[in-house]
């Protein structure tokens, strides 16, 4: 079955604690995104990369951090920086390029609580 | 930046009735216009998109019109269905991908 996953479903952190979140996709997709979302309001975009060992921040960049080292996998962390972690995290791929024109498959989401 | 509207923010039509939402864009340059369904828990999945050299499209229950000219986009669903009720949202495309907030649709069988 090809698709992209994230775990875990769920996750508690304490806070002032960093957490990373995991996503993967056999897509075979050049392109990766991440986005949260809040109650109420659309997606909104952290971080994107095109490419192996590329990416470029989105419009709500600010603590958090991400890497792409292989095509299959752009992990998230969150760091004690972020002010309010609390969300609904989502991964995305796209075929290739970059977020604009092509269709974005999502994954299932991770709902982060910091307590 | 692109800045995209939707509206309303909640609807709710009878079982068989049609729904209609609709979202405003900025970028005048944009030239993809998704529409994604979001269930409870779950990621968005795409339903329908339009490219900006179309008008119309229609996918059985589900259409998408664009008016370029006013920079405005709207999904149609015709004879709906309980399993409709979901979280919409659409969304345009320039360099980057803009979202609305989101329309909860509800339909009561």
């Amino acid at each position: 079955d090809g698709g992209i996953t994230q775990s875990p479903k769920y996750l508690f952190r304490k806070e002032g604690q960093n957490v990373t979140l995991s996503c993967e996709q056999n897509l075979n997709h050049d392109a990766m995104y991440w986005y949260r979302q809040d109650p109420g309001q659309g997606l909104r975009l952290i971080y994107y990369s095109q490419i192996v060992n590329d990416f470029q921040k989105g419009d709500i960049a600010e603590g958090y951090s991400v890497s792409r080292e292989k095509k299959e996998s752009f992990p998230l962390t969150v760091t004690s920086a972020q002010k309010n972690p609390t969300a609904f995290y989502l991964c995305a791929s796209s075929i290739a390029g970059g977020p604009s024109y092509n269709e974005q498959f999502f994954g299932p989401g991770t709902r982060l609580t910091v307590l | 930046g692109e800045n995209v509207e939707q509206h309303p923010s909640t609807l709710s039509v009878q079982e068989g009735d049609s729904a209609v939402i609709k979202c405003t864009y900025s970028d005048s340059a944009s030239n993809y216009f998704p529409w994604y369904k979001q269930e409870l828990g779950k990621g968005p999945q795409l339903i329908i998109d339009i490219r900006s050299n179309v008008g119309e499209k229609k996918d059985q229950r589900i259409a998408v019109t664009l008016n370029k000219t006013a920079k405005h986009f709207s999904l149609h669903i015709t004879e709906t269905q309980p399993e409709d009720s979901a979280v919409y949202f659409c969304a345009a495309s320039r360099e980057d991908m803009r979202f609305g907030a989101g329309t909860r649709l509800t339909v009561k069988p």
